[in-house]
């Protein structure tokens, strides 16, 4: 079956950095994707990854091993308003997006 | 430029009841999708389309219909709720040219079917 395992939860200090893991197993593979979705909003678009290695994006970046079917987004600098679930998703073989339940980030100061 | 805006923001059914929520988008994009997200769930696909005039059936098709008469809408229905389909629905829409991805999401609806 086709699945996306993410830390349910993270905590972390404003101004510190963070890495939030993803795995995943799919039918095919043509991508991972990272959205931000605050409470009570819309997922917004992160980052893409189809290539192995590092993707940098200012304050963010995403990596991605393709052979361990793992992903990770490390955010630096952190911002109270980085406060926000994290969700993850693979492109499959049919480019049907397979999405991780989230990863609440909790920014304390 | 709007985006994806989605109709109505809020609602409370009756079991047994009919409606309809509305998705439009004025990014010109070809594909457009309806998903629903559950606390403790990844978003899951219900359907979507891929041009005016088509649509084909996602993970949890079930209890619900689509339809794509203008490229820019994208109509979902609930012919008789059900408590089990309280949630809350996104929309989403693709550029051209990129397959199925890179979406972008309207801001919602909340459902309460009681």
């Amino acid at each position: 079956g086709q699945n996306i395992d993410q830390p349910t939860e993270m905590t972390a200090t404003e101004g510190a950095i963070v890495q939030i893991n993803c795995t995943y197993q799919t039918s095919g593979f043509n991508g991972l994707f990272w959205y931000q979705q605050h409470a009570g909003e819309a997922p917004t678009f992160l980052s893409y990854n189809v290539l192995d290695g590092l993707e940098e994006k200012g304050r963010f970046s995403s990596f991605l091993s393709r052979s361990k079917g793992y992903s990770y987004l490390l955010l630096k600098e952190l911002q109270m308003k980085d406060s926000a679930s994290y969700l993850c998703a693979a492109s499959d073989s049919n480019y049907q997006l397979i999405w991780g339940a989230g990863t609440k980030l909790i920014i304390k100061p | 430029n709007a985006g994806v805006t989605q109709t109505p923001k809020f609602r409370v059914l009756k079991t047994g009841q009919s409606m309809t929520l509305l998705c439009a988008q004025d990014m010109n994009h070809e594909y457009m999708y309806w998903y629903r997200q559950d606390p403790g769930m990844g978003l899951r696909l219900i359907h979507y389309s891929v041009g005016e005039g088509t649509t084909a059936k996602g993970e949890v098709p079930d209890g619900y219909n689509v339809s794509r008469l203008k490229k820019q809408n994208f109509l979902l229905g609930l012919e008789s709720a059900a408590p089990s389909q309280t949630s809350v629905y996104f929309c989403a829409s693709s550029p051209p040219g990129q397959g199925m991805e890179t979406q972008y999401f309207g801001p919602g609806t909340r459902l309460l079917v009681l």
